[in-house]
């Protein structure tokens, strides 16, 4: 088993949908939660940071984790075609060094 | 968000000939940096981390005297391909890590080797 699980996908939506991305994972050490967007050839761009368990919003982003359940979303209000990309949950613990535990990635493609 | 910048983003070179790729912190300073490699449809996978005076430290598999890592200051680290070969063509990828514990990436190298 993976530590952290994240469906691939593809996931192809309209525009002006919600999306729900999501990961589980197994390690209950995990305290540092991040959600990135990586476009095709490009390095991952982070878009939300979370410490610990809560809800966090900025713009059309909402970031929830939910350590009980070892379970974190994405969620994107509005979707637009540019945000047609990669999604990658990380996740790392306070004892690791900063080492990043990444989930597989979601495709997600918002047409218009 | 904080800055990584990661040089060149793309390049070609013949086989058995060293690559050098840069990473630097614009904004920051980065006393753990990380280097990661990519494949088509496939997530990050870390290679090494490296720490600011301190000699890196390499995941299971990665070949250290393959793929040198340097961080000589708080906002430089670079990785060498050495002797590169066809099947070290990938996507490489740095990230820095900042005191919030926040990591930010670069921009990534795509390495061709023929």
């Amino acid at each position: 088993q993976k530590e952290v699980e994240q469906d691939p996908g593809p996931l192809s939506v309209p525009e002006g949908a919600i999306v729900s991305l999501n990961c589980t994972y197994s390690n209950s050490a995990f305290q540092y939660f991040m959600w990135y967007r990586q476009y095709s050839r490009k390095g991952p761009e982070l878009l939300m940071y979370t410490y610990s368990s809560g809800n966090k919003e900025d713009g059309r982003f909402t970031a929830q984790v939910d350590k009980s359940s070892k379970y974190i979303s994405l969620f994107i209000r509005d979707s637009q075609p540019s945000d047609s990309a990669t999604y990658l949950c990380a996740m790392s613990a306070q004892n690791q060094g900063g080492k990043l535990i990444f989930g597989q990635g979601t495709e997600l493609s918002v047409k218009p | 968000g904080a800055v990584v910048s990661q040089h060149p983003s793309w390049v070609i070179c013949k086989s058995g000939t060293s690559v050098k790729i840069e990473c630097r912190s614009l904004d920051f300073q980065a006393t753990t940096m990380f280097w990661y490699r990519q494949f088509p449809k496939q997530s990050l996978m870390l290679m090494a981390t490296s720490n600011e005076g301190s000699k890196a430290t390499y995941e299971q598999g990665v070949e250290k005297d393959k793929f040198l890592i340097n961080h000589a200051s708080l906002t430089l680290s670079t990785l060498t391909v050495t002797s590169a070969h066809p099947e070290d063509s990938s996507f490489y990828i740095c990230s820095g890590r900042t005191g919030r514990k926040e990591a930010f990436f670069g921009q990534g190298t795509r390495l061709t080797v023929v």
